[in-house]
């Protein structure tokens, strides 16, 4: 069945230093992979997106890469700031089946 | 203003009285979903959504039903609530699965 796992489960850098969050999936017919960000007591909030037709996204700080063959695809995060500090849901979605699945989460800290 | 209203935010209940968490969007969404969140466990997919009168089990459906009469309400019904349903409960909606999610606020459940 559809499954994502999510790597690591907590993730501690110094500010200014890169932090990257792992994701594989389970089914080659996953076709959309969001990164959600959730800030402490919030709401999930999307930050990027990549489809299966794409092998990289960035946006400023953040990009996206997915591996297809591998099945796996991961959030970089460069530059880090404290404000980034927060837990990180990447997700799958199966449009044959209308599942949309998420990973663990990774809780990221960001030490001034 | 966009957006995913729940109702209630927080509800302390007893076991066996049947609950009622209302989920509305403003956005014509044909999505919608409603998940759990667990420490450890990440965002469950308990239902989904792809339209109205359409919904499909997720990965925990157990103990809990969904209805889609309109297009732009979802609620999550417990028919018996017990202790091991004690969680945060996000709804969400999106145009389609592989587009971006709008999470509710969340609905902190404790049922004892």
């Amino acid at each position: 069945g559809e499954n994502v796992e999510q790597h690591p489960s907590t993730l501690s850098v110094q500010e200014g230093d890169s932090a990257v969050i792992k994701c594989t999936y389970s089914d080659s017919a996953s076709n959309y992979f969001p990164w959600y960000k959730q800030e402490l007591g919030k709401r999930p909030q999307l930050i990027i997106d990549i489809r299966s037709n794409v092998g990289e996204k960035k946006d400023q700080r953040i990009a996206v890469t997915l591996n297809k063959t591998a099945k796996h695809f991961s959030l970089h995060i460069t530059e880090t700031q404290p404000e980034d500090s927060a837990v990180y849901f990447c997700a799958a979605s199966w449009e044959n089946t209308g599942k949309l699945i998420f990973g663990q989460g990774t809780t990221l800290q960001v030490k001034p | 203003e966009a957006q995913v209203t729940q109702n209630p935010r927080y509800l302390i209940t007893v076991t066996g009285k049947k609950l009622t968490v209302t989920c509305s969007q403003n956005m014509n969404h044909e999505y919608m979903s409603w998940y759990r969140q667990d420490p450890g466990l990440g965002l469950r997919q308990i239902y989904y959504s792809m339209n109205v009168e359409v919904t499909d089990k997720g990965d925990v459906p157990e103990g809990y039903k969904v209805s889609r009469k309109e297009k732009r309400n979802f609620p999550l019904i417990l028919e018996s609530p017990s202790p091991n349903q004690t969680s945060l409960y996000f709804c969400a909606s999106s145009l389609k699965v592989e587009t971006q999610a709008f999470f509710g606020q969340g609905t902190r459940l404790t049922v004892v």
